[in-house]
């Protein structure tokens, strides 16, 4: 069975500060895949990453950054320089085969970021 | 840019009717899949569906919930008889296949179902 915890329930920071969100995941399958998702007020998830259980390499999109460990199990998500508009909910979820054919996703119970302007 | 679109986005309805949510898939993905978010909570997977069948559901998708895909782009979600906790975010996704590197499940904007 797969699992992800996020035992961040909300985390506020001001403007400009650097956020860390916490992920941390189990499975006992070697190929899985790992993603974040944001949540804005409006309800769309909206996707941000994915990597490969293969890929532990580091990953900065912009103000974004990822640390995929395995060692740790963990795949935390960095904001640097937060702004207003990175207010959300932020999932971390996994994939992995099911067994049954498909792929679901399993998703943590997310982390509510407020960025105070 | 292809994507994932539901309707209505927003249903009301009285305890006990039936109500079916819409989807429609990115047109050259295989992989469907229904998730729900109870306000406040976590997105939990409900089923997927693959070659006209469901190739898994969760413990959640019992026998008042049933999928189709009635005529090749529209996939639905119909809940027989609703009920009080049905009320939730009801999230479509499509994939271009089950594993391996194109993965990826693209979510609709959701449907807020509303049981009163």
């Amino acid at each position: 069975a797969q699992k992800v915890t996020q035992a961040q329930t909300e985390i506020s920071v001001v403007e400009k500060e650097d956020v860390t969100l916490d992920c941390v995941y189990e499975t006992r399958d070697t190929t899985y895949y790992l993603f974040w998702y944001k949540q804005p007020p409006s309800g769309e998830l909206v996707f941000l990453i994915r990597r490969n259980s293969f890929d532990e390499q580091n990953e900065i999109s912009g103000r974004y950054s990822w640390n995929f460990q395995k060692s740790t199990s963990s795949f935390n998500f960095t904001i640097t320089a937060s702004q207003v508009v990175d207010s959300a909910v932020y999932f971390c979820a996994l994939s992995a085969y099911s067994g049954a054919g498909s792929y679901q996703l399993t998703f943590g119970k997310g982390t509510k970021l407020s960025v105070i302007p | 840019e292809p994507e994932v679109t539901q309707t209505p986005s927003h249903q009301v309805t009285q305890m006990g009717q039936e109500v079916i949510l819409r989807c429609v898939p990115i047109s050259n993905h295989l992989y469907f899949y229904w998730y729900r978010q109870i306000l406040g909570q976590k997105v939990e997977f409900l089923v997927s569906f693959y070659n006209n069948e469901i190739s898994e559901k969760s413990e959640i998708f019992d026998d008042q919930f049933s999928v189709e895909r009635p005529d090749g782009s529209n996939f639905t979600l119909k809940i027989r008889s609703t009920k009080l906790e049905d009320s939730a975010m009801y999230f479509c996704a499509s994939s271009e296949v089950g594993g391996g590197a194109l993965n990826e499940q693209f979510f609709g904007p959701g449907t807020r179902l509303t049981v009163l």
